[in-house]
């Protein structure tokens, strides 16, 4: 059973760039199946951010695209997130999780157990 | 970009009882819409996909229903631990957009 599990700083200054890992075990980012961040601001609902495929191939969501970036690390079995220009509104609890198998993904069956990240200065 | 609504906001019922929750898309969604549960503290969880389909070790008490534009969770007779928010998710368009609804909190009555 594929286990998922997101590290990176908690605390991230306004303008910084976030950066978080979410490393995989029981499963191989390499496999044919797309791995995605999703995040949720306290008390608020859920808002994918984007995906990668093991080729490198990235989907962003429109509205945080221009401040985003996706990386994979086949060797180390982990995939990454960046978010650039960071400001409180970023502020939320971070998931990675594996999209639905196929070409392309459509629900995500497995997620990490998440990772809050705040920022303030 | 697909907008996602759930009804009612929030549902309070007591264990036992059906709990019928309810997810709209903005446009056609097709099948491909899912259901998730989360507690408190905790990641969301795959309940329902492809509409219908149970995920793997979901108890036969959930079950979805609907189509195109219309979408029902239904909790045949509520545990306790199925008190949680739901929430229903949808992806659209060729680059992919996933969307989630707002939730529907089930809390005991």
């Amino acid at each position: 059973q594929v286990q998922l599990h997101e590290s990176g700083p908690g605390l991230v200054k306004p303008s910084g760039t976030l950066s978080l890992t979410c490393a995989v075990s029981g499963g191989s980012v390499g496999s044919s199946v797309w791995w995605s961040w999703v995040r949720q601001p306290p008390g608020k609902g859920l808002e994918w951010i984007g995906e990668i495929y093991h080729s490198g191939k990235t989907n962003y969501n429109p509205s945080l695209k221009s401040r985003v970036a996706m990386s994979i690390d086949k060797s180390e079995n982990q995939f990454s997130l960046q978010v650039f220009s960071v400001t409180a509104a970023d502020t939320a609890v971070y998931y990675c999780a594996r999209g639905s198998a196929g070409i392309v993904a459509s629900w995500f069956d497995s997620w990490g157990q998440g990772t809050l990240v705040s920022v303030s200065s | 970009e697909i907008v996602l609504t759930q009804s009612p906001a929030t549902l309070s019922l007591s264990p036992g009882e059906r709990a019928i929750l309810s997810c709209r898309a903005g446009q056609g969604a097709s099948t491909s819409l899912a259901w998730y549960q989360q507690k408190p503290g905790q990641a969301p969880r795959l309940l329902i996909y492809d509409a219908s389909r149970r995920a793997t070790g979901i108890p036969a008490r959930f079950s979805g229903s609907g189509s195109e534009t219309d979408f029902t969770l239904t909790i045949s007779s509520l545990e306790p631990e199925d008190f949680a928010v739901y929430y229903c998710q949808q992806r659209s368009g060729w680059p992919p957009l996933f969307t989630f609804g707002p939730g529907t909190t089930v809390d005991i009555k």
